[in-house]
């Protein structure tokens, strides 16, 4: 069995900001992490991936995200927000061997104030 | 190169009436999947299919049918339209070999079919 969360249902930060998104796991064998992001009306769009090796992963925009295992996170993190950064986040998840489905948070609604 | 193509954009059924939301990609990929995206849910797996030929559920399949003729279609079909079905449905397609799921290729998404049953 597989599961992602996201325990915050919206983020709120000023333009310029750094901002964080928050993630964690469970599941089983090796994770493969995944964020995208959704905008208005349209289908989403793959941000960036944890597959093994470095636990700072970098991705499209200028965001990152920190894989712990530790504590099973892997959050979405960037310097520096943007008002065009607004938008909905997607933390995705499978499990390694022969799982062949990719489990979905609930999605993080980040609003950039200018 | 239109990547991941779903028709149509909006639906409004009654409720009993049956119908086909259609999905298409043009990447050649082994693994297809229907999302329903529903508020405070997030996304949620209906069925998948990792080649012509082969499918099975998600979490959510029930009054949902799927089958996988060829490699570039995946149509979702909705036998007796319900209420609780109101929905934005999402097809998604990723590489991988006939009968597996890649492990580092990410889903392409379609931009979704908005379903209203009444």
């Amino acid at each position: 069995a597989q599961s992602v969360a996201q325990p915050e249902d919206q983020v709120n930060v000023a333009e310029g900001n750094p901002l964080t998104v928050k993630c964690t796991y469970s599941v089983s064998g090796n994770p493969y992490l995944f964020w995208y992001v959704q905008y208005p009306n349209r289908g989403l769009q793959f941000l960036l991936k944890y597959i093994t090796g470095d636990n700072l992963v970098k991705g499209s925009y200028g965001f990152e995200a920190e894989f712990n295992k530790s504590q099973t996170s892997f959050h979405l993190k960037k310097p520096s927000a943007l008002v065009s950064d607004s938008a909905l986040y997607f933390c995705a998840g499978r499990a390694s061997g022969g799982y062949q489905k990719v489990t979905f948070g609930t999605g993080t609604k980040l609003q950039v104030i200018p | 190169n239109a990547g991941v193509t779903q028709t149509p954009k909006f639906q409004v059924l009654k409720t009993g009436q049956s119908m086909t939301l259609q999905c298409a990609q043009d990447m050649n990929h082994e693994y297809m999947s229907w999302y329903r995206q529903d508020p405070g849910m997030g996304l949620r797996l209906i069925h998948y299919s990792v080649g012509a030929g082969i499918t099975d559920q998600g979490e959510v399949p029930n009054g949902y049918n799927v089958s996988r003729s060829t490699t570039e279609d995946f149509p979702l079909r909705l036998l007796s339209a319900a209420p609780s079905q109101t929905s934005v449905y999402f097809c998604a397609s990723s590489y991988g070999r006939r009968g597996y799921l890649s492990y580092n290729s990410p889903l392409h998404f379609g931009n979704g079919t908005r379903l209203t049953v009444t």
